[in-house]
């Protein structure tokens, strides 16, 4: 089935050590989201890809990066974790498929970041 | 920005009974999409609505696209105890920024 794969699902990794989380796509599906999501509150969008734009919400600190080196796979890279960065991240896709109809979201199982 | 008012933000039902909550909004939104999330796991789409006035079913589940297009709502029918979750309403402006706007979720408990 086509889907949408995070890895890990967990990752647990040292206060200023940087981590890098994967997202995998068959949907063929040419945005790609990262949202962080914390205890009990809804998802918030850190960045996303339209094909290979770029593009960084405003609030979105600079300890978190991002790389698409194809259609298929984005990486979510964090340069110096703290404790506040402990998280559920979650990777999404949206596209369009023939007739013009929106096609998506569709999000992974995300993957449960800790900081110790 | 944007923002989406979701209601109830918790409810505790016994099972076999229906469920409704709604989402507001204070702008327009060309789609509107509901999602369910299970503990530890990534949102799934439960309906997606295209069009002001739609009304959408998915099994048990009816959602519509308010007509205004500031509003939605989800009912979920004879409730089972594995509708347990928080279901999530989001917005969407097709062809423009593609940026969900969340709800702030709706926690739901079904007691057997």
């Amino acid at each position: 089935d086509a889907m949408v794969i995070q890895n890990p699902r967990y990752q647990v990794t040292q206060f200023g050590k940087p981590v890098t989380l994967s997202c995998s796509q068959t949907l063929n599906h040419n945005v790609m989201y990262w949202y962080q999501q914390k205890s009990s509150q809804a998802p918030k969008l850190l960045f996303h890809y339209y094909d290979k734009d770029f593009n960084n919400e405003a609030d979105t600190p600079d300890n978190f990066q991002s790389r698409r080196p194809n259609t298929s796979f984005c990486f979510l890279d964090i340069r110096s974790p703290g404790l506040g960065d402990a998280a559920m991240y979650l990777c999404a896709t949206s596209g369009y498929r023939l007739p013009v109809r929106f096609d998506g979201y569709t999000f992974g199982s995300g993957t449960r970041l800790t900081v110790v | 920005g944007q923002q989406l008012n979701q209601s109830p933000q918790s409810m505790f039902i016994q099972e076999g009974e229906d469920v409704s909550m709604n989402c507001t909004s204070s702008s327009i939104f060309n789609t509107w999409l509901w999602y369910k999330q299970d503990p530890g796991e990534g949102p799934v789409l439960l309906i997606a609505l295209y069009k002001a006035g739609e009304l959408t079913s998915n099994g048990r589940l009816t959602a519509q696209f308010g007509i205004t297009r500031k509003d939605s709502f989800l009912n979920i029918s004879a409730s089972i105890p594995s509708d347990v979750g928080i279901y999530f309403c989001a917005g969407l402006n097709q062809g423009g920024s593609e940026k969900l706007v969340f709800g702030k979720g709706t926690k739901l408990t079904v007691n057997p």
